[in-house]
């Protein structure tokens, strides 16, 4: 049972393009994050979700949009994909100080 | 602001020795420190946790310590093997948002 899944684990699509990555955890619990992951490998949190609210929103462009449907899932949507976009992105959910990562998604724009 | 860093950027070592990979950080009112394994084109894979009233976790071959006072953490690795080489991510808890903030990694390569 994975308790962060992520969908899909790999995207390949055209700039200019809108997409959507899907993060959803079984755990119950109540924060939500979403990392990336540059080409340089640095990890560096995106947003954070308490109870569908917002409670980080780090410098990202205004293409990227969270959005929390139920305490459960946290997806990314990103408007007019750019080059600079490629990254592997790291969904994670934490109870207790405790944060549990979803395996990755990695997202090439060509 | 949480900063996180990490010395050596990439150690090259042979089989059976002993290494340490350092980290420090900038802010001492961390929740805990985790060390976390990355391996090519994989995901996150967390090696050890140490909450912030500890002062080390061992698991295996795998010991961290953490001294908050100084905002140093280790990981220290014993009789390291070829299966050993990825990258070393460690990575604090902090904020009222109980963020992880990682340091850059250190690439380790256990030669054969």
């Amino acid at each position: 049972d994975t308790a962060v899944s992520q969908t899909p684990k790999y995207l390949v699509t055209q700039m200019g393009n809108d997409k959507s990555i899907k993060c959803e955890q079984n755990l119950g619990h109540d924060t939500m994050y979403w990392y990336k992951q540059d080409s340089k490998k640095f990890l560096k949190i995106m947003f954070s979700y308490n109870n569908k609210e917002l409670i980080i929103n780090e410098t990202v462009p205004n293409r990227f949009s969270p959005k929390s449907p139920d305490k459960a899932h946290l997806n990314l949507h990103i408007n007019s994909l750019e080059l600079g976009d490629s990254a592997v992105y790291f969904c994670a959910s934490s109870y207790r100080n405790t944060i549990y990562f979803g395996e990755g998604s990695w997202l090439t724009v060509v | 602001k949480q900063e996180v860093t990490q010395i050596p950027a990439a150690l090259s070592v042979p089989e059976g020795e002993n290494l340490v990979l350092n980290c420090s950080f900038t802010d001492s009112a961390i929740y805990n420190l985790q060390w976390f394994r990355q391996d090519p084109g994989k995901g996150l894979t967390s090696l050890l946790l140490i909450q912030s009233s500890q002062r080390e976790q061992t698991s295996g071959r795998l010991n961290a310590s953490l001294d908050k006072s100084s905002g140093r953490s280790t990981l220290y690795i014993a009789a390291s093997q070829p299966g050993d080489s990825a990258t070393y991510l460690c990575a604090g808890l902090s904020g009222s948002a109980r963020q992880l903030t990682f340091g850059s990694g250190t690439q380790l390569t256990v030669l054969p």
